[in-house]
Order: C-alpha cells, then sequence, then structure tokens
C-alpha cells in the first residue's frame, strides 16, 4: 500500500523555536506538497515541490521554507515558530500530472505556545 | 483556470437517512474530479475519482457521485448514513496539470 508518512502526529513548540515537519513517500512520486488547514479556512497550499532541490510558493509561504534534498523526503521549515502558525499541517504527494489526484499523509497537528 | 464550489459548510443528517453533499467546479479543459473524506484528526483519504468514462462513479464506504458536465456538478451520495460516516468531504477538481484546487470543504454530522 502506498504511503505518504509525517514523522509527527502532534507537536507542541515554543514561539520562536525552529520547527522541523518532516514528509516522506514510497511512491516515487515527483510531486510534493505542504498544507495546513484551518477551521473554516480549508486547506492553503504553503510550498510545493516538482523536483529534488527544486520548490516554488503556494498561496501562504510566509514565515516558512522547505527542503527537498532527496525525492522521497519534504521538510517544511517553520524558521521561527509563531502562535498563528499553530494548525493542522498535511503534506501529499502526487505523480507530475496528478491526474489520480494526490496521496495525503495523516497530519502533523502543531500547537505553539 | 479551476475552482471548486462546495454549497453547504454543515450538513446534518439522521442515520439511515440519504447523503447529498454539492460540489460545483469551473475547468477550462475537462475536468478531472475527486471527493475526500477526512476522519477527525486524520489526513484526507480519497474516496472516489472521476477521470473519463462512466459518468457515475462508486467509491469507497458505499459513496458514488455523478458527473454532470452540463450542470458543472459532482455530487456526492450514499443512500443510507451511518454514524461513520461523521467527517469533512473535500470536493477538488484538476484541470490539466499537477494542480488540485480543493472545495471549502462540508463538515457531516450524522444524528442518531
Amino acid at each position: 500500500d502506498v504511503k505518504v508518512t509525517q514523522s509527527s502526529r502532534y507537536l507542541v513548540k515554543r514561539t520562536g523555536e525552529k520547527v522541523f515537519l518532516e514528509c516522506v513517500q514510497d511512491m516515487d512520486h515527483e510531486n510534493m506538497f505542504w498544507y495546513r488547514q484551518d477551521p473554516g479556512l480549508g486547506l492553503r497550499l504553503i510550498y510545493f515541490s516538482y523536483d529534488v532541490k527544486m520548490k516554488e510558493k503556494g498561496d501562504i509561504p510566509e514565515g516558512y521554507s522547505v527542503s527537498r534534498e532527496k525525492k522521497e523526503r519534504f521538510s517544511l521549515i517553520l524558521e521561527s515558530a509563531s502562535t498563528n502558525q499553530t494548525s493542522m499541517y498535511l503534506c501529499a504527494s502526487s505523480p507530475p500530472t496528478a491526474w489520480d489526484g494526490y496521496t495525503f499523509g495523516s497530519g502533523t497537528r502543531l500547537t505553539v505556545v | 483556470a479551476q475552482s471548486v464550489t462546495q454549497l453547504g459548510s454543515h450538513v446534518s443528517v439522521s442515520e439511515g437517512a440519504l447523503v447529498l453533499l454539492r460540489c460545483n467546479y469551473s475547468s477550462s479543459v475537462p475536468p478531472y474530479l475527486f471527493w475526500y473524506v477526512q476522519y477527525p484528526n486524520q489526513g484526507l483519504q480519497l474516496l472516489l475519482k472521476y477521470t473519463t468514462g462512466a459518468t457515475l462513479v462508486k467509491g469507497i464506504n458505499g459513496f458514488e457521485a455523478e458527473f454532470k458536465k452540463s450542470e458543472t456538478s459532482f455530487h456526492l451520495t450514499k443512500p443510507s448514513a451511518h454514524m461513520s460516516d461523521a467527517a469533512e468531504y473535500f470536493c477538488a477538481v484538476n484541470g490539466n496539470d499537477y494542480k488540485l484546487s480543493f472545495g471549502a470543504g462540508t463538515t457531516v454530522t450524522v444524528r442518531a
């Protein structure tokens, strides 16, 4: 069974900390995505990557960066965590054209205190 | 350009009643359409998808959806709701590239 694995289900961090959210997929997919999900706002795209070391900003990249050194791994970095980054973070992957949709990870619920 | 509108952010149904979730899309090319389900504190799981061919698509857990090009709709139905259907449901469209556009989601509550 194909999988996208997010390293943590729940995470609590302090304001100002540097936070790493890790995502690994085993499907050899070219595309990987990071979304955040907040009540009433739906899914908002933070960053996506279409190849190793390639990335593009999504709709809400401010306060975030990403890293993709290997095809299977896509990391989301909160450079200096703030309370307004408390959210559910979802990673997804797909082949280049996404005609079969995305495969999502289980999500990481991050709380910044 | 493509977009999705889900009508109704909350739907409440009685156990055993019909579940109907509405989705309308816009796309400049023939669309690929998807429904995802999200249970509390989990990721999104693919329920069903329409790519080409038969317009009535069957998915997991007894759900189905019908693609109606003339109405630009892809409504999701289940004849008889079960308590385990309580979740949030997302409709999504893919035009002709890598990017899915998601609707805002519909939360389903099932009353005993």
